[in-house]
């Protein structure tokens, strides 16, 4: 089984709808991250997680919120979805040495 | 502000050969750098991490130099493989007050033909 899982892998949603993004990791780690990748820009940082009571905004979180459920859940919102919100998603979890990324969610919004 | 480059230039090479790929940045002084490796559509994945008082760092056909004076590292592909085709992200550790989190490069694409 997968290390760092994503749900759902792939969302099709209309401007203005909320949307939840899923991560579990079955890694044990206490820090856990979302990006989001768009082509030419490259990997950043919407949010940062060193635990349950740690949640830190990272460059881009404006328009998503995040809620650590568990040491092993983190979960990436989008309030109300708008098209320039459609991106590749990762969640990824971390030691002091390597990231160990999710599969990514592919989501579009219209 | 910091700054990561890497060549947004997709690397051709013929099968057999060295792959040389190059990150460059500004603005900063990383204690490691790391990096990866990304296929299209899927997470990267972690490939070496060089300390900054490591020159140079090897794994099987992979090579990896950090030259903190010239803020650069090279990243060597030998015996290159069209399953080496990829993308591959350099990152570097931040400073101390933001969590750990790794600004990413934008990557270099790869394409190792037969």
């Amino acid at each position: 089984d997968a290390d760092v899982t994503q749900t759902p892998r792939n969302r099709i949603t209309k401007t203005g709808k909320r949307i939840m993004l899923e991560c579990s990791q079955t890694k044990g780690h206490d820090r856990m991250y979302w990006y989001r990748q768009d082509p030419g820009l490259g990997l950043r940082l919407i949010y940062y997680s060193f635990d349950v009571k740690d949640i830190n905004k990272g460059e881009i979180s404006d328009g998503y919120s995040v809620s650590r459920q568990a040491q092993a859940k983190f979960s990436l919102s989008l309030e109300s979805a708008i098209p320039n919100q459609t991106a590749l998603y990762f969640c990824a979890t971390a030691t002091f040495d390597e990231q160990f990324f999710g599969p990514g969610t592919r989501l579009t919004v219209l | 502000s910091q700054k990561i480059e890497q060549n947004s230039e997709a690397l051709n090479i013929q099968e057999g050969k060295t792959a040389t790929l190059t990150c460059n940045y500004t603005n900063y002084s990383p204690a490691y750098l790391q990096w990866y490796r990304q296929d299209p559509g899927r997470g990267p994945v972690f490939l070496l991490l060089i300390r900054e008082n490591e020159k140079e760092k090897r794994k099987e056909r992979l090579k990896v130099t950090f030259d903190t004076t010239l803020k650069q590292s090279l990243f060597h592909i030998t015996a290159s493989q069209p399953a080496d085709s990829a993308t591959y992200l350099c990152a570097l550790d931040p400073p101390s007050n933001s969590g750990y989190a790794l600004n990413f490069g934008k990557g270099t694409s790869l394409l190792v033909t037969p």
